[in-house]
């Protein structure tokens, strides 16, 4: 039973292109969180998800911003228009239930705007 | 704001030793969970404690829950230097719909 999968492992993207992150959760696991941590700092919470559905968005940018987590596939993260300040550590996870059991993280994928 | 806010936010301590590390909070939770971070990975969920709960024991870990003070302990006994990382503590709100990490405690566990 293969892990919280994410990908790619680090991205690198020239300002004003379009980030693609994937995260595919655990088998069976039916939700999805993603967070951002800067260096030395805490995981800020940006999204909810359970397939098909936003359940809270409320950590994620209204602009440039945006996820979705469909019936059949990953769970993309998707930043438009980068810029520099978008540089950071993004972490997907997932979990059987609603947030009442762990959490299963993937490994985070490294994006750096150049 | 992020709901836990862990304390000390560094803490470097002699192998052999216990570290203790705090979590405050501030609304009301369903539960609250502690992960680990080493340099550069992902998060390892270490333990998780129901707001009905005082405490709970896994291996070399003790945690403590006070939801009249909004509080938690991490307590890490005897520790290695392989404890070495940062610790975050996680809430989860009673819709039980979300998890909210404090800023982290990095441990540091000296040879």
């Amino acid at each position: 039973n293969a892990g919280v999968m994410q990908n790619p492992r680090h991205l690198v993207r020239r300002r004003g292109q379009e980030a693609r992150l994937r995260c595919s959760p655990m088998k069976g696991h039916s939700h999805v969180y993603w967070y951002r941590q800067l260096p030395e700092e805490g995981l800020k919470f940006m999204v909810y998800l359970q397939k098909e559905n936003i359940i809270d968005e409320s950590g994620m940018p209204k602009e440039r911003f945006s996820a979705e987590f469909p019936k059949e596939g990953p769970s993309i993260l998707r930043i438009q228009q980068v810029v520099r300040g978008d540089s950071a550590a993004y972490f997907c996870a997932s979990s059987a239930g609603q947030g009442a059991t762990e959490a299963f993280f993937g490994q985070g994928t490294r994006l750096t705007v150049v | 704001s992020q709901q836990g806010e862990e304390d000390p936010q560094a803490l470097s301590i002699q192998e052999g030793e216990n570290a203790t590390m705090n979590c405050s909070y501030k609304t009301s939770i369903n539960n609250l969970q502690w992960y680990r971070q080493n340099s550069g990975r992902g998060l390892v969920h270490l333990i998780l404690i129901r707001s009905n709960e005082r405490e709970k024991h896994s291996g070399r870990l003790r945690v403590t829950l006070d939801t009249s003070k909004k509080s938690s302990s991490l307590l890490i006994t005897a520790s290695r230097a392989a404890d070495t990382a940062s610790y975050f503590c996680a809430t989860v709100n009673n819709a039980g719909n979300m998890l909210t990490f404090g800023g982290g405690t990095r441990l540091m566990v000296k040879p």
